[in-house]
């Protein structure tokens, strides 16, 4: 099992440009997330997703958009980048049993930078 | 909503010592428990979760935290600090509609 992959590792962007995120999970989770970190902050959601065709906002969601066509993949999509998208950001999934939550399984992270 | 506040920015500790990890949160009904741990320009990988069994809950790599209802409190320890500790770490808190709350995160130094 490859886990939760997130390509690119590492990016940088111009004030405006767009770019997509892309996330893939190898476990058949149902649940996916994006997060962003940035310094001294802890994690902020930006989406999730309960399942394929299904996603939410979480609390940061401006700026960004998501879909989620497959159980596997769930990209992250920046429209119009902005410095304040300069962050760090994560890809996790997991399982949920009844209203319990198992481990999130988190990708290894994406450095943006938006100049 | 639930929250997390963890109360210590910044833990320095000597080699051997123990560790004292403070998180207090709000819940409006039983929540699930996380602490997880972030290496330096790594991802976050679980140490240890509660789920409303045993209040005493042991972690990897020599981690425990208690659950305590009544101070509304996870707190994380481990008897004995060592280099490779030397980390960041985020307790979390379950929402009801499938979500996670992050505390700020709590930066662990290990002196030698």
């Amino acid at each position: 099992n490859a886990g939760v992959t997130q390509t690119p590792k590492f990016r940088i962007l111009k004030i405006g440009q767009s770019m997509t995120l892309q996330c893939t999970q190898d476990m058949n989770h149902n649940y996916m997330y994006w997060y962003r970190q940035d310094p001294g902050m802890g994690l902020k959601l930006i989406y999730y997703s309960v399942g394929a065709g299904i996603t939410d906002k979480g609390e940061v969601p401006n700026g960004y958009n998501v879909s989620r066509s497959t159980t596997e993949d769930f990209p992250l999509r920046l429209e119009l980048a902005a410095p304040s998208q300069t962050s760090v950001y994560f890809c996790a999934s997991s399982t949920w049993d009844s209203w319990v939550p198992d481990t999130q399984y988190f990708g290894p992270g994406t450095r943006l930078t938006v100049l | 909503a639930q929250s997390v506040t963890q109360l210590d920015s910044h833990v320095s500790v000597s080699e051997g010592t123990p560790v004292l990890l403070r998180c207090n949160y709000s819940s409006s009904y039983s929540p699930s428990l996380f602490w997880y741990v972030q290496h330096p320009n790594k991802g976050l990988q679980l140490l240890l979760k509660y789920t409303s069994a045993a209040t005493l809950v042991k972690g990897i790599n020599g981690f425990e935290a208690e659950f305590k209802k009544s101070e509304t409190s996870f707190h994380l320890t481990k008897p004995s600090a060592h280099m490779s500790d030397a980390a960041e770490y985020f307790c979390v808190v379950s929402d009801s509609d499938y979500k996670l709350s992050f505390g700020a995160g709590t930066t662990v130094t290990v002196r030698a």
